[in-house]
């Protein structure tokens, strides 16, 4: 069955940490891609990546890097956390092509101390 | 914004009852998906639809797109408690690269 796989459920960092979200999918989809959800707000797309080394910035990349060295693994960087940043963080990947159905990790919901 | 927006924004049936979301668009569109999502988990894509068709048909699913009004409905028959979820529309802008999510209307089929 299809697999994305997220490393952490719940994360609690500090302000100015560097923090490192993993997702690795299963299914050698070329595209990945990175939201955060809140609250009222929906899906906002932060990162996506349609190759290995290639990414395109979302709609909210301010405060956010990634890193895709490997078909099936994205990161997400934050490079210097802070409290808006405290959000549910979900990756998610699809086939080859734009607008393709993408299949969801289960998130990572991340605080900010 | 190209943001969809759902309605209601909030929805609650009893089981067995038949629930409809709505959700509209403001651009041209190449094509129309919807997903589940349970509390705390992550989301699921029901169905998709594509701009040049009308209505698709998935197990309980119905979901209908009129592109001249720029929405799209979803249909759940005979609901169950197992239904109760949030559930999103999410559409690819014509000749863009990535998926719009609307905001979600959160279901509740009541026992």
């Amino acid at each position: 069955d299809v697999k994305v796989t997220q490393s952490s459920r719940y994360l609690v960092k500090r302000t100015g940490e560097k923090v490192f979200l993993e997702c690795v999918q299963d299914m050698d989809h070329e595209n990945m891609f990175w939201y955060r959800q809140d609250p009222g707000l929906g899906l906002r797309l932060i990162y996506f990546s349609y190759d290995v080394k290639m990414k395109e910035k979302g709609d909210i990349p301010e405060g956010y890097s990634v890193s895709r060295e490997k078909k099936e693994r994205f990161s997400l960087i934050l490079e210097s956390a802070s409290t808006n940043q405290t959000s549910m963080y979900l990756c998610a990947s699809s086939s080859q092509g734009y607008g393709q159905p993408q299949h969801f990790g289960d998130g990572t919901r991340l605080s900010i101390l | 914004s190209q943001q969809g927006e759902e309605d209601p924004q909030a929805l609650s049936i009893q089981e067995g009852e038949n629930a409809t979301m709505n959700c509209s668009y403001k651009t041209s569109i190449n094509n129309l998906q919807w997903y589940r999502q349970n509390s705390g988990r992550g989301l699921v894509h029901l169905i998709l639809i594509r701009s040049n068709e009308r209505e698709k048909h998935s197990g309980r699913l119905r979901v209908t797109l009129d592109t001249s009004k720029k929405s799209s409905s979803l249909l759940i028959t005979a609901s169950r408690a197992a239904d109760t979820a949030s559930y999103f529309c999410a559409f690819r802008v014509e000749y863009g690269n990535k998926l719009v999510f609307g905001a979600g209307t959160i279901l509740r089929v009541k026992s």
